[in-house]
């Protein structure tokens, strides 16, 4: 139980352009969705929280109107990266939770490759 | 602030012997979760294991089994019997209570499981 499939695995695209990925729990009804980003060799960076049904809770330093979040039900989010540039090349991963408070763990997709030329 | 810290990028083992990672964290918090993560080259994320602040008693899943040192702020991860699948990248994460359950992770540990 609790998977979380993210879509698309992979995306290459040429600057300017906006890219959509998807993040769904396949067999729970998620709460709470996260996004991360992930430069090599380096550690998951929390993007912001995304609540079904409410704005997503951005963190410092992540532009609101560069990546676009919308959860509009209780197992899809979405996370749009908008006239995406090269330096905005990078490996994004999802999570999903179950249930509201720390004590769940965080399930997560398997992540997208976005490279942009 | 919540920080953790992983203080060796990378760690090698010879199959079927037993290697321990450190973490340490910090937070002036009393409820909260810790979490050890593994990310192997296809880049999934995999829950390892969980240990409750609140709970005294180690937390173990198999081969894996965590020392939790409250006081002294410390998580590490025990692998025994190391497999070579278990060559990943392992990350250390603490969850606060109050602040929505969001995971801040340690810099990650890169293990190397060889023949």
């Amino acid at each position: 139980g609790a998977v979380v499939s993210q879509h698309p695995s992979r995306v290459i695209c040429k600057s300017g352009t906006s890219v959509k990925i998807e993040c769904r729990s396949l067999d729970f009804q998620a709460t709470t969705m996260f996004w991360y980003r992930q430069f090599p060799k380096q550690s998951l960076m929390l993007m912001a929280t995304s609540n079904e049904g409410s704005k997503a809770t951005y963190e410092q330093g992540v532009e609101k109107d560069k990546f676009l979040i919308n959860h509009a039900s209780l197992t899809l989010s979405t996370l749009t990266v908008t006239s995406a540039h090269p330096e905005d090349s990078s490996f994004y991963i999802c999570s999903a939770r179950y249930e509201e408070g720390a004590r769940q763990p965080q399930h997560f997709g398997d992540g997208t490759r976005l490279s942009i030329l | 602030a919540q920080t953790v810290t992983q203080s060796q990028p990378e760690m090698s083992v010879q199959e079927a012997e037993t290697v321990t990672l450190s973490c340490t964290y910090d937070t002036s918090e009393n409820n909260y979760y810790l979490f050890w993560y593994k990310q192997p080259p296809s880049r999934q994320m995999i829950l390892v294991i969980r240990q409750e602040a609140y709970k005294q008693q180690n937390a173990t899943e198999n081969r894996f089994s965590v020392n939790f040192q409250k006081a002294a702020k410390s998580f590490s991860l025990k692998i025994s019997d190391s497999q070579l699948g278990d060559t990943a990248m392992y990350f250390c994460a603490s969850a606060i209570y109050n602040q929505g359950g969001k995971l801040i992770f340690g810099q990650g540990t890169e293990l190397s499981v060889k023949p």
